[in-house]
């Protein structure tokens, strides 16, 4: 099945600093990464996503990579501010019933 | 719309016991999920369901049962509860009109489960 590695787990960044947060898959045939925002005591929520057929998106501040030949894609947050902290999943997924996480990257923006 | 919402928000259980997990949407999706979260690690699927008596295992769904007898609700039954079953759980939606898509999923906001 699909393994999804990311990284970095923790990462700490000044107000204003752009953050990246990166992952790796393994199977070939994932068509679709999501990344989603988790607040302390809430459920994750998608910011952004991106399928195969394309290989960058943007929203605002923030834009999401994806490289399918080296397998990996990347979570970019410019102009960070203190709301932006919180932990950040990447997943993968080749079909609805088999959406692979990451481990997460707890996300802090220093004022 | 609420959008995707469980009961309870926390349980305490003893080994042994038994109880189930309420998820309710509104937003009319037929796809529903059931996730576990553990400290440090990633989601991972425990059952989903593709409509109204459809259900299927997920990559851990040993202890558990799920049923999904309206579009709106998917409870998660926990049979005999273990140490090992502590965790966050959340509950997910998603619309899709081929089961080769793969489309967004809106998450509930959890239940903490610690089974002592």
């Amino acid at each position: 099945g699909e393994n999804v590695e990311q990284h970095p787990s923790t990462l700490s960044v000044q107000e204003g600093d752009s953050a990246v947060i990166k992952c790796t898959y393994s199977d070939s045939a994932s068509n679709y990464f999501p990344w989603y925002k988790q607040e302390l005591g809430k459920g994750p929520q998608l910011i952004i996503d991106i399928r195969s057929n394309v290989g960058e998106k943007k929203d605002q501040r923030i834009a999401v990579t994806l490289n399918k030949t080296a397998k990996h894609f990347s979570l970019h947050i410019t102009e960070t501010q203190p709301e932006d902290s919180a932990v950040y999943f990447c997943a993968a997924s080749t079909s609805n019933n088999d959406m692979r996480f990451g481990a997460g990257t707890r996300l802090t923006v220093k004022p | 719309n609420a959008g995707v919402t469980q009961t309870p928000k926390f349980r305490i259980l003893k080994i042994g016991q038994s109880m189930t997990l309420q998820c309710t949407q509104d937003m009319n999706h037929n796809y529903m999920y059931w996730y576990r979260q553990d400290p440090g690690m990633g989601l991972k699927l425990i059952y989903y369901s593709v409509g109204a008596g459809i259900t299927d295992k997920g990559e851990v769904p040993n202890g558990y049962n799920v049923s999904r007898s309206t579009t709106e609700d998917f409870p998660l039954r926990l049979e005999l509860a273990a140490p090992s079953q502590t965790s966050v759980y959340f509950c997910a939606s998603s619309y899709s009109i081929t089961t080769l898509a793969t489309d967004t999923q809106y998450f509930g906001p959890g239940t903490r489960l610690t089974v002592l």
